[in-house]
């Protein structure tokens, strides 16, 4: 029973540019969700996917933007990439408005120059 | 305010011994769900355990059990017979207004983490 996978594992950018990060979420689950984690930080909620649709958005801006695919895997995408935008990146999945924790993926590590 | 309230930034913990780890939260919600990950260097968040404001008894799984004080609003985590591979951060996150059969309410809130370095 595979669990969350994502991809890369590390990425480095520069400023402005953009970046696409990649979520599987474990079997059977239908909801993604990604989190933002600055060092010595914990987790910052970005937003969350259920059918396909953006049902929830935490304090980011437009810049960060997802998607979700009929097979329920998500991506993130950065654009006009900025120096605080270093940091780990983690998906999440859970099944849609049941009473059970998510489940995370090893999170991409995405360095910013 | 901040929902979610880890005050131990470190702990050092002897192995075998017992740690509690501290969480506070803040909701006007009824309903919520409160949890303990765990994050080894290598980054991915572990659940371990798992607490609903409705529960009548505290969780427990293994060697992690939640000591849950409704009325103070406490969560916290005690780990018994401490191993070396327990040494990690720790988080406490709480879940508010889940709603049945629908997305709402699956964000998590996260606190700042308290870091478990288990001496051998």
């Amino acid at each position: 029973d595979a669990g969350v996978t994502q991809s890369p594992t590390h990425l480095i950018k520069t400023r402005g540019q953009q970046v696409t990060l990649r979520c599987s979420p474990k079997s059977g689950h239908d909801t993604v969700s990604w989190y933002q984690q600055a060092l010595g930080q914990g987790p910052q909620f970005i937003f969350q996917y259920y059918e396909e649709e953006e049902r929830q958005r935490g304090n980011f801006p437009d810049r960060f933007s997802g998607h979700q695919f009929p097979n329920y895997s998500s991506e993130l995408n950065v654009n006009a990439l900025l120096l605080g935008d270093s940091a780990l990146y983690l998906c999440a999945s859970s099944l849609g408005g049941r009473n059970q924790p998510q489940h995370f993926g090893d999170g991409t590590r995405l360095s910013i120059l | 305010a901040q929902k979610i309230t880890q005050t131990q930034p470190g702990m050092f913990v002897q192995e075998k011994e017992a740690v509690t780890l501290d969480c506070t939260y803040d909701t006007s919600d009824p309903s919520y769900g409160l949890f303990w990950y765990k994050q080894p260097s290598s980054g991915e968040m572990i659940f371990l355990i798992y607490q609903g404001s409705y529960d009548q008894q505290n969780a427990t799984e293994g060697r992690y059990s939640l000591n849950f004080q409704k009325a103070r609003k406490s969560a916290n985590l005690v780990i018994s017979a401490s191993q070396l591979g327990d040494s990690a951060m720790y988080f406490c996150a709480m879940r508010e207004g889940l709603i049945e059969g629908t997305a709402a309410g699956n964000k998590l809130t996260f606190g700042g983490g308290t870091r478990v370095l288990v001496k051998p």
